[in-house]
């Protein structure tokens, strides 16, 4: 079973800028989760998406927007991108099978990694 | 709030010796999940173990091992006759019951000499 996809992997980008990042999941996961890894923040969780719907946020600015769509593929944005954005932005997917309970393990992507100049 | 504490930033080891990496936790939730986390160069998480709290018994998978201790809050991890394979970040995550929300903490920097 192929593994969780993102495209692209690497990307840069100027200040300003917005970008779109998509990832993939594993072929049955319907939950898919996104994180931003930053040498002086570490790992923190940007939000999660099951069956279309955003069920969970973490604290980051408006800007920081995604969607998932029916195949359970999910995309993130970044408008107006500052140089602070720059980050490794990994994407989980999860098999879900305790709707409600959990919680069931996270299976990470590759990353695209992010320069803002 | 949900936090977890790696207070090892790098670990340096000869080939074939035990490697310990220490995780201390902090949560409120009663029924919570413990994992951990390889991140080698390339950048991809890649899944190790993960620990129910309900479920305190050790285990051994090949050279890996585990302790978790709720009284102390901790979950150890244990990597057994390093290799040079072995070596990379090393996070600990933590998430509540229905909540798909990971809180890493900040790393443990393997390096295994040959």
């Amino acid at each position: 079973k192929a593994g969780v996809t993102q495209t692209p992997r690497y990307l840069i980008k100027t200040r300003g800028q917005q970008v779109t990042l998509s990832c993939s999941p594993i072929s049955g996961h319907r939950s898919v989760s996104w994180y931003q890894q930053t040498p002086g923040q570490g790992l923190q969780f940007l939000f999660e998406y099951f069956s279309e719907t955003q069920r969970n946020k973490g604290n980051f600015p408006g800007r920081f927007s995604g969607r998932q769509f029916s195949n359970s593929r999910s995309e993130m944005n970044v408008s107006t991108l500052e140089l602070g954005d720059s980050a490794l932005y990994l994407c989980a997917s999860t098999n879900i099978r305790t709707a409600g309970l959990g919680t069931d393990t996270q299976y990470f992507g590759p990353g695209t990694r992010l320069t803002v100049l | 709030a949900q936090k977890v504490t790696q207070a090892q930033t790098e670990i340096s080891v000869v080939e074939k010796e035990d490697v310990t990496l220490d995780c201390v936790y902090e949560t409120r939730d009663t029924t919570y999940y413990l994992f951990w986390y390889k991140q080698p160069p390339s950048g991809e998480l890649v899944f190790l173990i993960r620990r129910n709290s309900f479920d305190e018994q050790n285990e051994i998978s090949g050279r890996y091992s585990w302790n978790f201790q709720k009284s102390t809050s901790s979950f150890n991890f244990t990597i057994t006759a390093s290799q040079v394979v072995d070596s990379a970040v090393y996070f600990c995550a933590l998430s509540g019951s229905g909540d798909y929300k990971l809180s890493f903490g900040a790393g443990t920097t393997v390096t295994v000499r040959a």
